[in-house]
């Protein structure tokens, strides 16, 4: 049981816009921000956003979040076949001595 | 560039204990939180520990305390993440990943690790 929550999977077909959602509680997504990572099959996990809505350099603009008191979202428009992939939200958490916690994952598919 | 090199792959048996290096470089060592990070076979990522190098102080999820040690060596800027007790929900991979300050931010990884716990 992951401490963030997303959907276990979305879709949608190319040039469409799709979101994925990541709740959480107040001593992460509510206090702190939410960073997205994307995993290509066989690959290590990749920053895709950062600081709630920054980019790595080479991630294009089409990615973009939203937050809302203890709930993000990621937003991926104009849906391309290269954008199916595993993607995690994962936060900063005030419990212990402070940690990361993440959440369960959501596999785009790309129909 | 940065880098983070991790040692090879393991295979252990059930019981016993695993230590992984993570070598650094293309920063400042001790400038930026390093963490550790697992993936079971297709499971998610699952967040272990981090340790700030300049200071030595280190975090656990509260799952892996007492069965996780993180320590780092400033003066080869590496960093070892220790699983004692293991059994064989412990194979997956392993990573170290670098982090800024007190964040989920993650941006360079290092290639792996992959433990295998088998009799």
């Amino acid at each position: 049981q992951s401490v963030l929550t997303q959907p276990p999977s979305a879709s949608g077909t190319p040039g469409q816009r799709v979101t994925i959602s990541c709740s959480g509680s107040t001593s992460n997504v509510g206090s702190h921000a939410v960073n997205w990572y994307q995993q290509l099959p066989g690959t290590a996990p990749k920053l895709l956003i950062y600081s709630n809505n920054q980019r790595p350099s080479g991630v294009p603009d089409r990615f973009s979040v939203s937050n809302s008191g203890t709930s993000a979202s990621l937003a991926i428009s104009g849906l391309q076949s290269e954008d199916e992939a595993d993607y995690y939200c994962a936060s900063w958490d005030d419990s212990l001595n402070g940690v990361v916690v993440f959440g369960g994952g959501t596999k785009l598919t790309v129909l | 560039q940065v880098q983070l090199v991790q040692s090879g792959a393991e295979v252990k048996k059930p019981g016993a204990s695993v230590r992984v290096s993570c070598k650094a470089s293309g920063y400042t060592f001790i400038d930026y939180y390093l963490h550790w990070v697992r993936q079971a076979p297709g499971q998610g990522p699952e967040w272990m520990a981090w340790i700030n190098p300049r200071s030595g102080v280190t975090s656990y999820a509260q799952k892996f305390q007492g069965a996780v040690t993180v320590t780092r060596d400033t003066s080869i800027s590496t960093t070892y993440m220790e699983l004692s007790s293991l059994t064989s929900d412990d194979t997956a991979l392993y990573y170290c990943a670098r982090g800024y300050g007190r964040t989920g931010r993650l941006q360079q990884w290092g290639q792996g690790t992959l433990v295998t716990v088998s009799s």
